[in-house]
């Protein structure tokens, strides 16, 4: 099983700053990583498939990248709406999700 | 608009039954794999069981295996977990969630790009 390791457990920042979080594959998924935002008592929304590609109406502050075993979601300027929890998914050998990042207001 | 409504979660004792239901509309349902999510108290995520397109490959994660039941009716646009002998740690919120593609192949799955609301699915003495 592909076991992916999210970083930080949680971020703290304030709104207009930028977030960079973090997710690490025990192996290689190539591209085959997703991202997904959760807010509370709400279903996980996809973010962003295979690395880099923003779902249908993510907004463009919503950035996506790596490759390998290394990945990172970009929140250029943080949003109050987009404090959340964050979740990667990875797709290339069944399907696992990362523990996730918890994004909340400083 | 995709829409995906499950229902069926309820408080069980350890060791019953309990069957979910997810009402798919919005989309052509025979041509995409669907799958159960679930999400226990403590966050984590975990992909309980899915099916192809047609039906014909299905996933149980092991911790389900031989006790969860997953099936759909493409004419009904319903999507079914049947889930026997269940144990405090089925405890969960279950999603049905509406994958990407219409099967894993060769090991390479999807992504899921529309859930529903979520059933809580509670076992307790």
């Amino acid at each position: 099983e592909i076991v992916l390791t999210q970083s930080p457990a949680t971020l703290s920042l304030s709104p207009g700053e930028r977030a960079t979080l973090s997710c690490r594959a025990s192996q290689s998924v190539s591209s085959y990583l997703a991202w997904y935002q959760q807010k509370p008592g709400q279903a996980p929304r996809l973010l962003i498939s295979d690395a880099s590609n923003r779902a249908t109406g993510i907004p463009a502050r919503f950035s996506g990248s790596g490759s390998g075993t290394d990945f990172t979601l970009t929140i250029s300027s943080l949003e109050p709406e987009d404090f959340a929890i964050y979740y990667c998914q990875q797709r290339s050998n069944l399907i696992t999700f990362g523990q996730g990042t918890r994004l909340e207001i400083k | 608009e995709v829409q995906l409504l499950e229902s069926g979660g309820d408080f069980v004792q350890p060791g019953g039954s309990l069957r979910l239901s997810c009402a798919a509309s919005g989309f052509t349902f025979s041509t995409y794999a669907m799958a159960w999510v679930r999400q226990f108290p403590g966050r984590g995520l975990e992909r309980v069981s899915g099916m192809s397109d047609s039906g014909g490959k299905i996933y149980y994660a092991d911790s389900v295996k031989g006790r969860f039941t997953i099936s759909r009716d493409n004419s009904k646009n319903t999507l079914y977990l049947q889930m026997n002998s269940l144990r405090a740690e089925d405890t969960a919120v279950y999603y049905c969630a509406k994958a990407s593609l219409g099967s894993c192949s060769s090991g390479r799955c999807y992504d899921f790009d529309s859930w529903g609301q979520g059933t809580l699915v509670t076992v307790s003495s």
